[in-house]
């Protein structure tokens, strides 16, 4: 079964650090791009940023760029986002997507996980 | 960046009827748009991708139609499970972009 599932979120600090993951299992990881999205409680989604099948090209919606940075271990299957520089604003349920071959969409989404930045 | 909105908000809609969805892109996005649908806890389901294929599993009640800045998504006789919130979302261009979400209540 093809899945994702991700890890690592919690209670940080304005100004603090995580280090979000997502493990994939049932498909070969390394042959699709991959993504995160995110979902403040109540609201909407919004893209936060993807990686492609190589690793070699990683995009970021404006509001994370310079604080977030998107990467994937081959090794581990797994997709990871480090967060720094964290703002209340930051604060929603984290998904981890898998984009379809072709690019045509996110086909596989994992049941998310919550970050929430405060004091 | 491509600005999504969607209309309307809300949607009310008995079973059985058929609803339809709309979604506007601020630029020409070819047939590069998805839609995906939403239950409350869950995590978005892929529906549609290209404008109007259907993706894996999903029930031929539901269509999209449209391409360069106008698109729409049909249910076209509703059952109780497909009460939820609809997104478009383009993947034409970097960043990506979601619309604002239609909520399709019963009425």
């Amino acid at each position: 079964e093809v899945q994702l599932l991700e890890s690592g979120g919690g209670l940080v600090q304005p100004g603090g650090s995580l280090r979000l993951s997502c493990a994939a299992s049932g498909f070969t990881f390394s042959s699709y791009a991959s993504t995160w999205v995110r979902q403040p409680l109540g609201k909407g989604l919004e893209w936060v940023s993807a990686i492609t099948e190589t690793g070699g090209y990683t995009y970021y919606a404006d509001s994370v760029k310079g604080r977030f940075t998107i990467s994937r271990d081959y090794s581990k299957n797994a997709l990871y986002l480090q967060m720094n520089g964290l703002r209340a604003e930051d604060t929603a349920i984290y998904y981890c997507a898998k984009i379809s071959r072709g690019y045509f969409g996110m086909d596989v989404w994992g049941p998310g996980t919550t970050v929430t930045v405060s004091s | 960046e491509i600005v999504m909105t969607q209309s309307p908000a809300t949607l009310s809609v008995s079973p059985g009827e058929r609803a339809t969805l709309s979604c506007r892109a601020s630029q020409s996005l070819s047939s590069n748009l998805a839609w995906y649908q939403q239950k409350p806890g869950q995590a978005p389901r892929l529906l549609i991708f290209g404008a109007s294929t259907r993706a894996t599993g999903v029930p031929a009640r539901f269509s999209g139609s449209g391409s360069g800045t106008d698109f729409t998504l049909t249910i076209s006789s509703l059952q109780s499970e497909d009460f939820a919130v609809y997104y478009c979302q383009q993947y034409n261009n970097w960043p990506y972009t979601f619309g604002q979400g239609t909520k399709l209540e019963i009425k």
